[in-house]
This record gives structure tokens, C-alpha cells and sequence, in this order.
């Protein structure tokens, strides 16, 4: 079954950029959708299809994909954006599952 | 608005079924296009995709858990409903419903319920 790995913490003050990496064999090939999960609450759908955010999703949200490796940039980082990071793809080569990653969480210093 | 809502059982017993119905709003699951699927997390660990069902009733399940799950759709009522068999204490976690995009090369979760935490212990 096809693997996501990321990096289980990243940290970075504020004001600064955060970049949060997805590891996947040939991820490039693959549509990759990112979500936020502040504790105690729910996941969020922040980045999807590689690089588009859903409506209400601050520009500071972007994201890119290429060869084996999908990334997360979160810029001018803010108290706020602390939180787990998931990256998720649909592995059509697995009875049509859906694959997350292990999760990054993300520390404003 | 779209607002999703899952209720079930807190506790259950080793070996017993689970039964959790996700009740949906701002949409409709016989839309085309359309999916509902479940999605757990066992406390401080990561995401896990159990299913998914389609506006068509096409089903798919997690390949590890396939023997265990059903999934099925009461779409005049807004409602999808899970059942997990064979329940164990490895299968304590929270267990959220979402709404499902599809596009050309698979599915996003774009709306999220507040999830229900189920805990399994006799």
C-alpha cells in the first residue's frame, strides 16, 4: 500500500515561513490535499488539489507537488497556525483508498 | 451551510458492533458527484480513511478493515450510517464523518463533523 511520510515537528517563530513536507514514491504524479487540526477540534481542509485553498483559507496557505515529494508552505506564521499538519492523497491502486500521512506538528516558537 | 453531525455509543464492549449514523445538512447525497465518507483517529495518533459511500451507492472500504465494515445510505433522511464488527480496545478513537469531493484523480474531506470519541473497554 502507497505510504505518506512526514516529518513529526516543525517549528519556526512568528513571521516566518513554515514548510511542511509530504514524502510519497511518485507523489508528483498524485493529487495531494492538506489539512489542519488544531487540538480537541476537528480537521480542516486547507490546501487541496496540490495547491488550491478553499474559500475562507488565508493566502498565506499554499501548497506544491513534485516528483516524491508535496510540500505545505505556511508564510508570515502567525500564533494561531499552531496545530497538526495532515497531507492525504487517494491511492487508486489500493481498492480505491485514501492514504493520510503520520502528521507534522507545527510549533510557533 | 453545510454542517455535518455524528452520534453513537460512547462505550462498547469487546466484541460487540458498533453502529454510528453521520446526519448531514446543506447538501444532498443523491446529488451526482457527491460522497459521505468516515474517518477515525485514535487519541494522539494520526488520520485513518475506514469508507466511503458515493450519490450512485457505489461503496469502497479500507483495505484492512473491509471484513469488519458496512456502510449504507438513508439519502431522504440525510443520514449514512457505519457499522464496524468485532469491536476492540485497538479500535478506541474518535471517528468523524465528512463530506467528499471527487475529482478527476481521487477525493478530498472539505467539511468535517465535530467527530464522536468511542471508547472500547469492558
Amino acid at each position: 500500500s502507497y505510504v505518506l511520510t512526514q516529518p513529526p515537528s516543525v517549528s519556526v517563530a512568528p513571521g516566518k515561513t513554515a514548510r511542511i513536507t509530504c514524502g510519497g514514491n511518485n507523489i508528483g504524479s498524485k493529487n495531494v490535499h492538506w489539512y489542519q487540526q488544531k487540538p480537541g477540534q476537528a480537521p480542516v481542509l486547507v490546501v487541496y488539489d496540490d495547491s488550491d485553498r478553499p474559500s475562507g483559507i488565508p493566502e498565506r496557505f499554499s501548497g506544491s507537488n513534485s516528483g516524491n515529494t508535496a510540500t505545505l508552505t505556511v508564510s508570515r506564521v502567525e500564533a494561531g497556525d499552531e496545530a497538526d499538519y495532515y497531507c492525504q492523497v487517494w491511492d487508486s491502486s489500493s481498492d480505491h483508498s485514501v492514504v493520510f500521512g503520520g502528521g507534522t506538528k507545527l510549533t510557533v516558537l | 451551510q453545510v454542517t455535518l453531525r455524528e452520534s453513537g455509543p460512547a462505550l462498547v464492549k469487546p466484541t460487540q458492533t458498533l453502529t454510528l449514523t453521520c446526519t448531514f445538512s446543506g447538501f444532498s447525497l443523491s446529488t451526482s458527484g457527491m460522497c459521505v465518507s468516515w474517518i477515525r483517529q485514535p487519541p494522539g495518533k494520526a488520520l485513518e480513511w475506514l469508507a466511503r459511500i458515493h450519490w450512485d451507492d457505489d461503496k469502497s472500504y479500507s483495505t484492512s478493515l473491509k471484513t469488519r465494515l458496512t456502510i449504507s445510505k438513508d439519502t431522504s433522511r440525510n443520514q449514512v450510517v457505519l457499522t464496524m464488527t468485532s469491536m476492540d480496545p485497538v479500535d478506541t478513537a474518535t471517528y468523524y464523518c465528512a463530506r467528499t469531493r471527487m475529482t478527476a484523480v481521487g477525493h478530498y474531506f472539505d467539511y468535517w463533523g465535530q467527530g464522536t470519541l468511542v471508547t472500547v473497554s469492558s
